[in-house]
């Protein structure tokens, strides 16, 4: 089945520690983002990619790092710079439309 | 910056009531507008979207939307909302400023409908 596949569904990690969330397609699509999804805010964009080896800063980029090494992969990096990671994260895809991952949601303790 | 306002975050109706959920989107050169929805526990899917042509749309679920340019709006309706319709509903539109397209949300509403 052609998708998005986003792992782990659940992440806790420590305060002060990087985490890198996986996205993967197999949908054949070019362009690709992260958002961030917190109640009352709707989804924020964090970064997103056109083509392979670039990729551009969203509205929310500071403390999340990303890269685009290849077309299938857009991982996207939680650094312990990000002053608030607590939320779920979401990856999608874009052809006509948006299609999207199920998300992971991050617990930083 | 291009923005989508949704003026409802919390709606609750009974079964069979008619839904109305409000968009406003900001004015960017050409429009593209899409619905999403979020039902519990569940990823985000396409309801409908709007490129060109016939202002009204049909999607999925039997909800509808209907652009109108003057009043920069694209709002959702649905006849008569069902529980199986409680979800969270998000309003869209692409901002193809700089030579990228991207997505610009709204915040939401949430809708619930009781039995």
């Amino acid at each position: 089945d052609g998708g998005i596949t986003q792992s782990p569904k659940y992440l806790f990690r420590k305060e002060g520690q990087n985490v890198t969330l996986s996205c993967e397609q197999n949908l054949n699509h070019d362009a690709m983002y992260w958002y961030r999804q917190d109640p009352g805010q709707g989804l924020r964009l964090i970064y997103y990619s056109q083509i392979v080896n670039d990729f551009q800063k969203g509205d929310i980029a500071e403390g999340y790092s990303v890269s685009r090494e290849k077309k299938e992969s857009f991982p996207l990096t939680v650094t312990s710079a990000q002053k608030n990671p607590t939320a779920f994260y979401l990856c999608a895809s874009w052809a006509g439309g948006a299609f999207f991952g199920q998300g992971t949601r991050l617990t930083v303790v | 910056a291009q923005s989508v306002s949704q003026h409802n975050h919390h709606v609750i109706l009974s079964e069979a009531a008619s839904l109305e959920l409000g968009c406003n989107y900001s004015y960017g050169g050409t429009v593209n507008l899409f619905w999403y929805v979020q039902y519990p526990g569940q990823h985000l899917q396409l309801l409908l979207k709007y490129f060109s042509g016939d202002p009204l749309v049909k999607g999925i679920k039997g909800f509808e939307a209907e652009f109108i340019k003057s009043k920069f709006s694209f709002n959702l309706r649905k006849p008569s909302v069902q529980w199986s319709d409680t979800a969270e509903y998000f309003c869209a539109q692409v901002d193809g400023s700089g030579g990228y397209n991207k997505l610009i949300f709204g915040a939401g509403t949430r809708l619930a409908v009781h039995p």
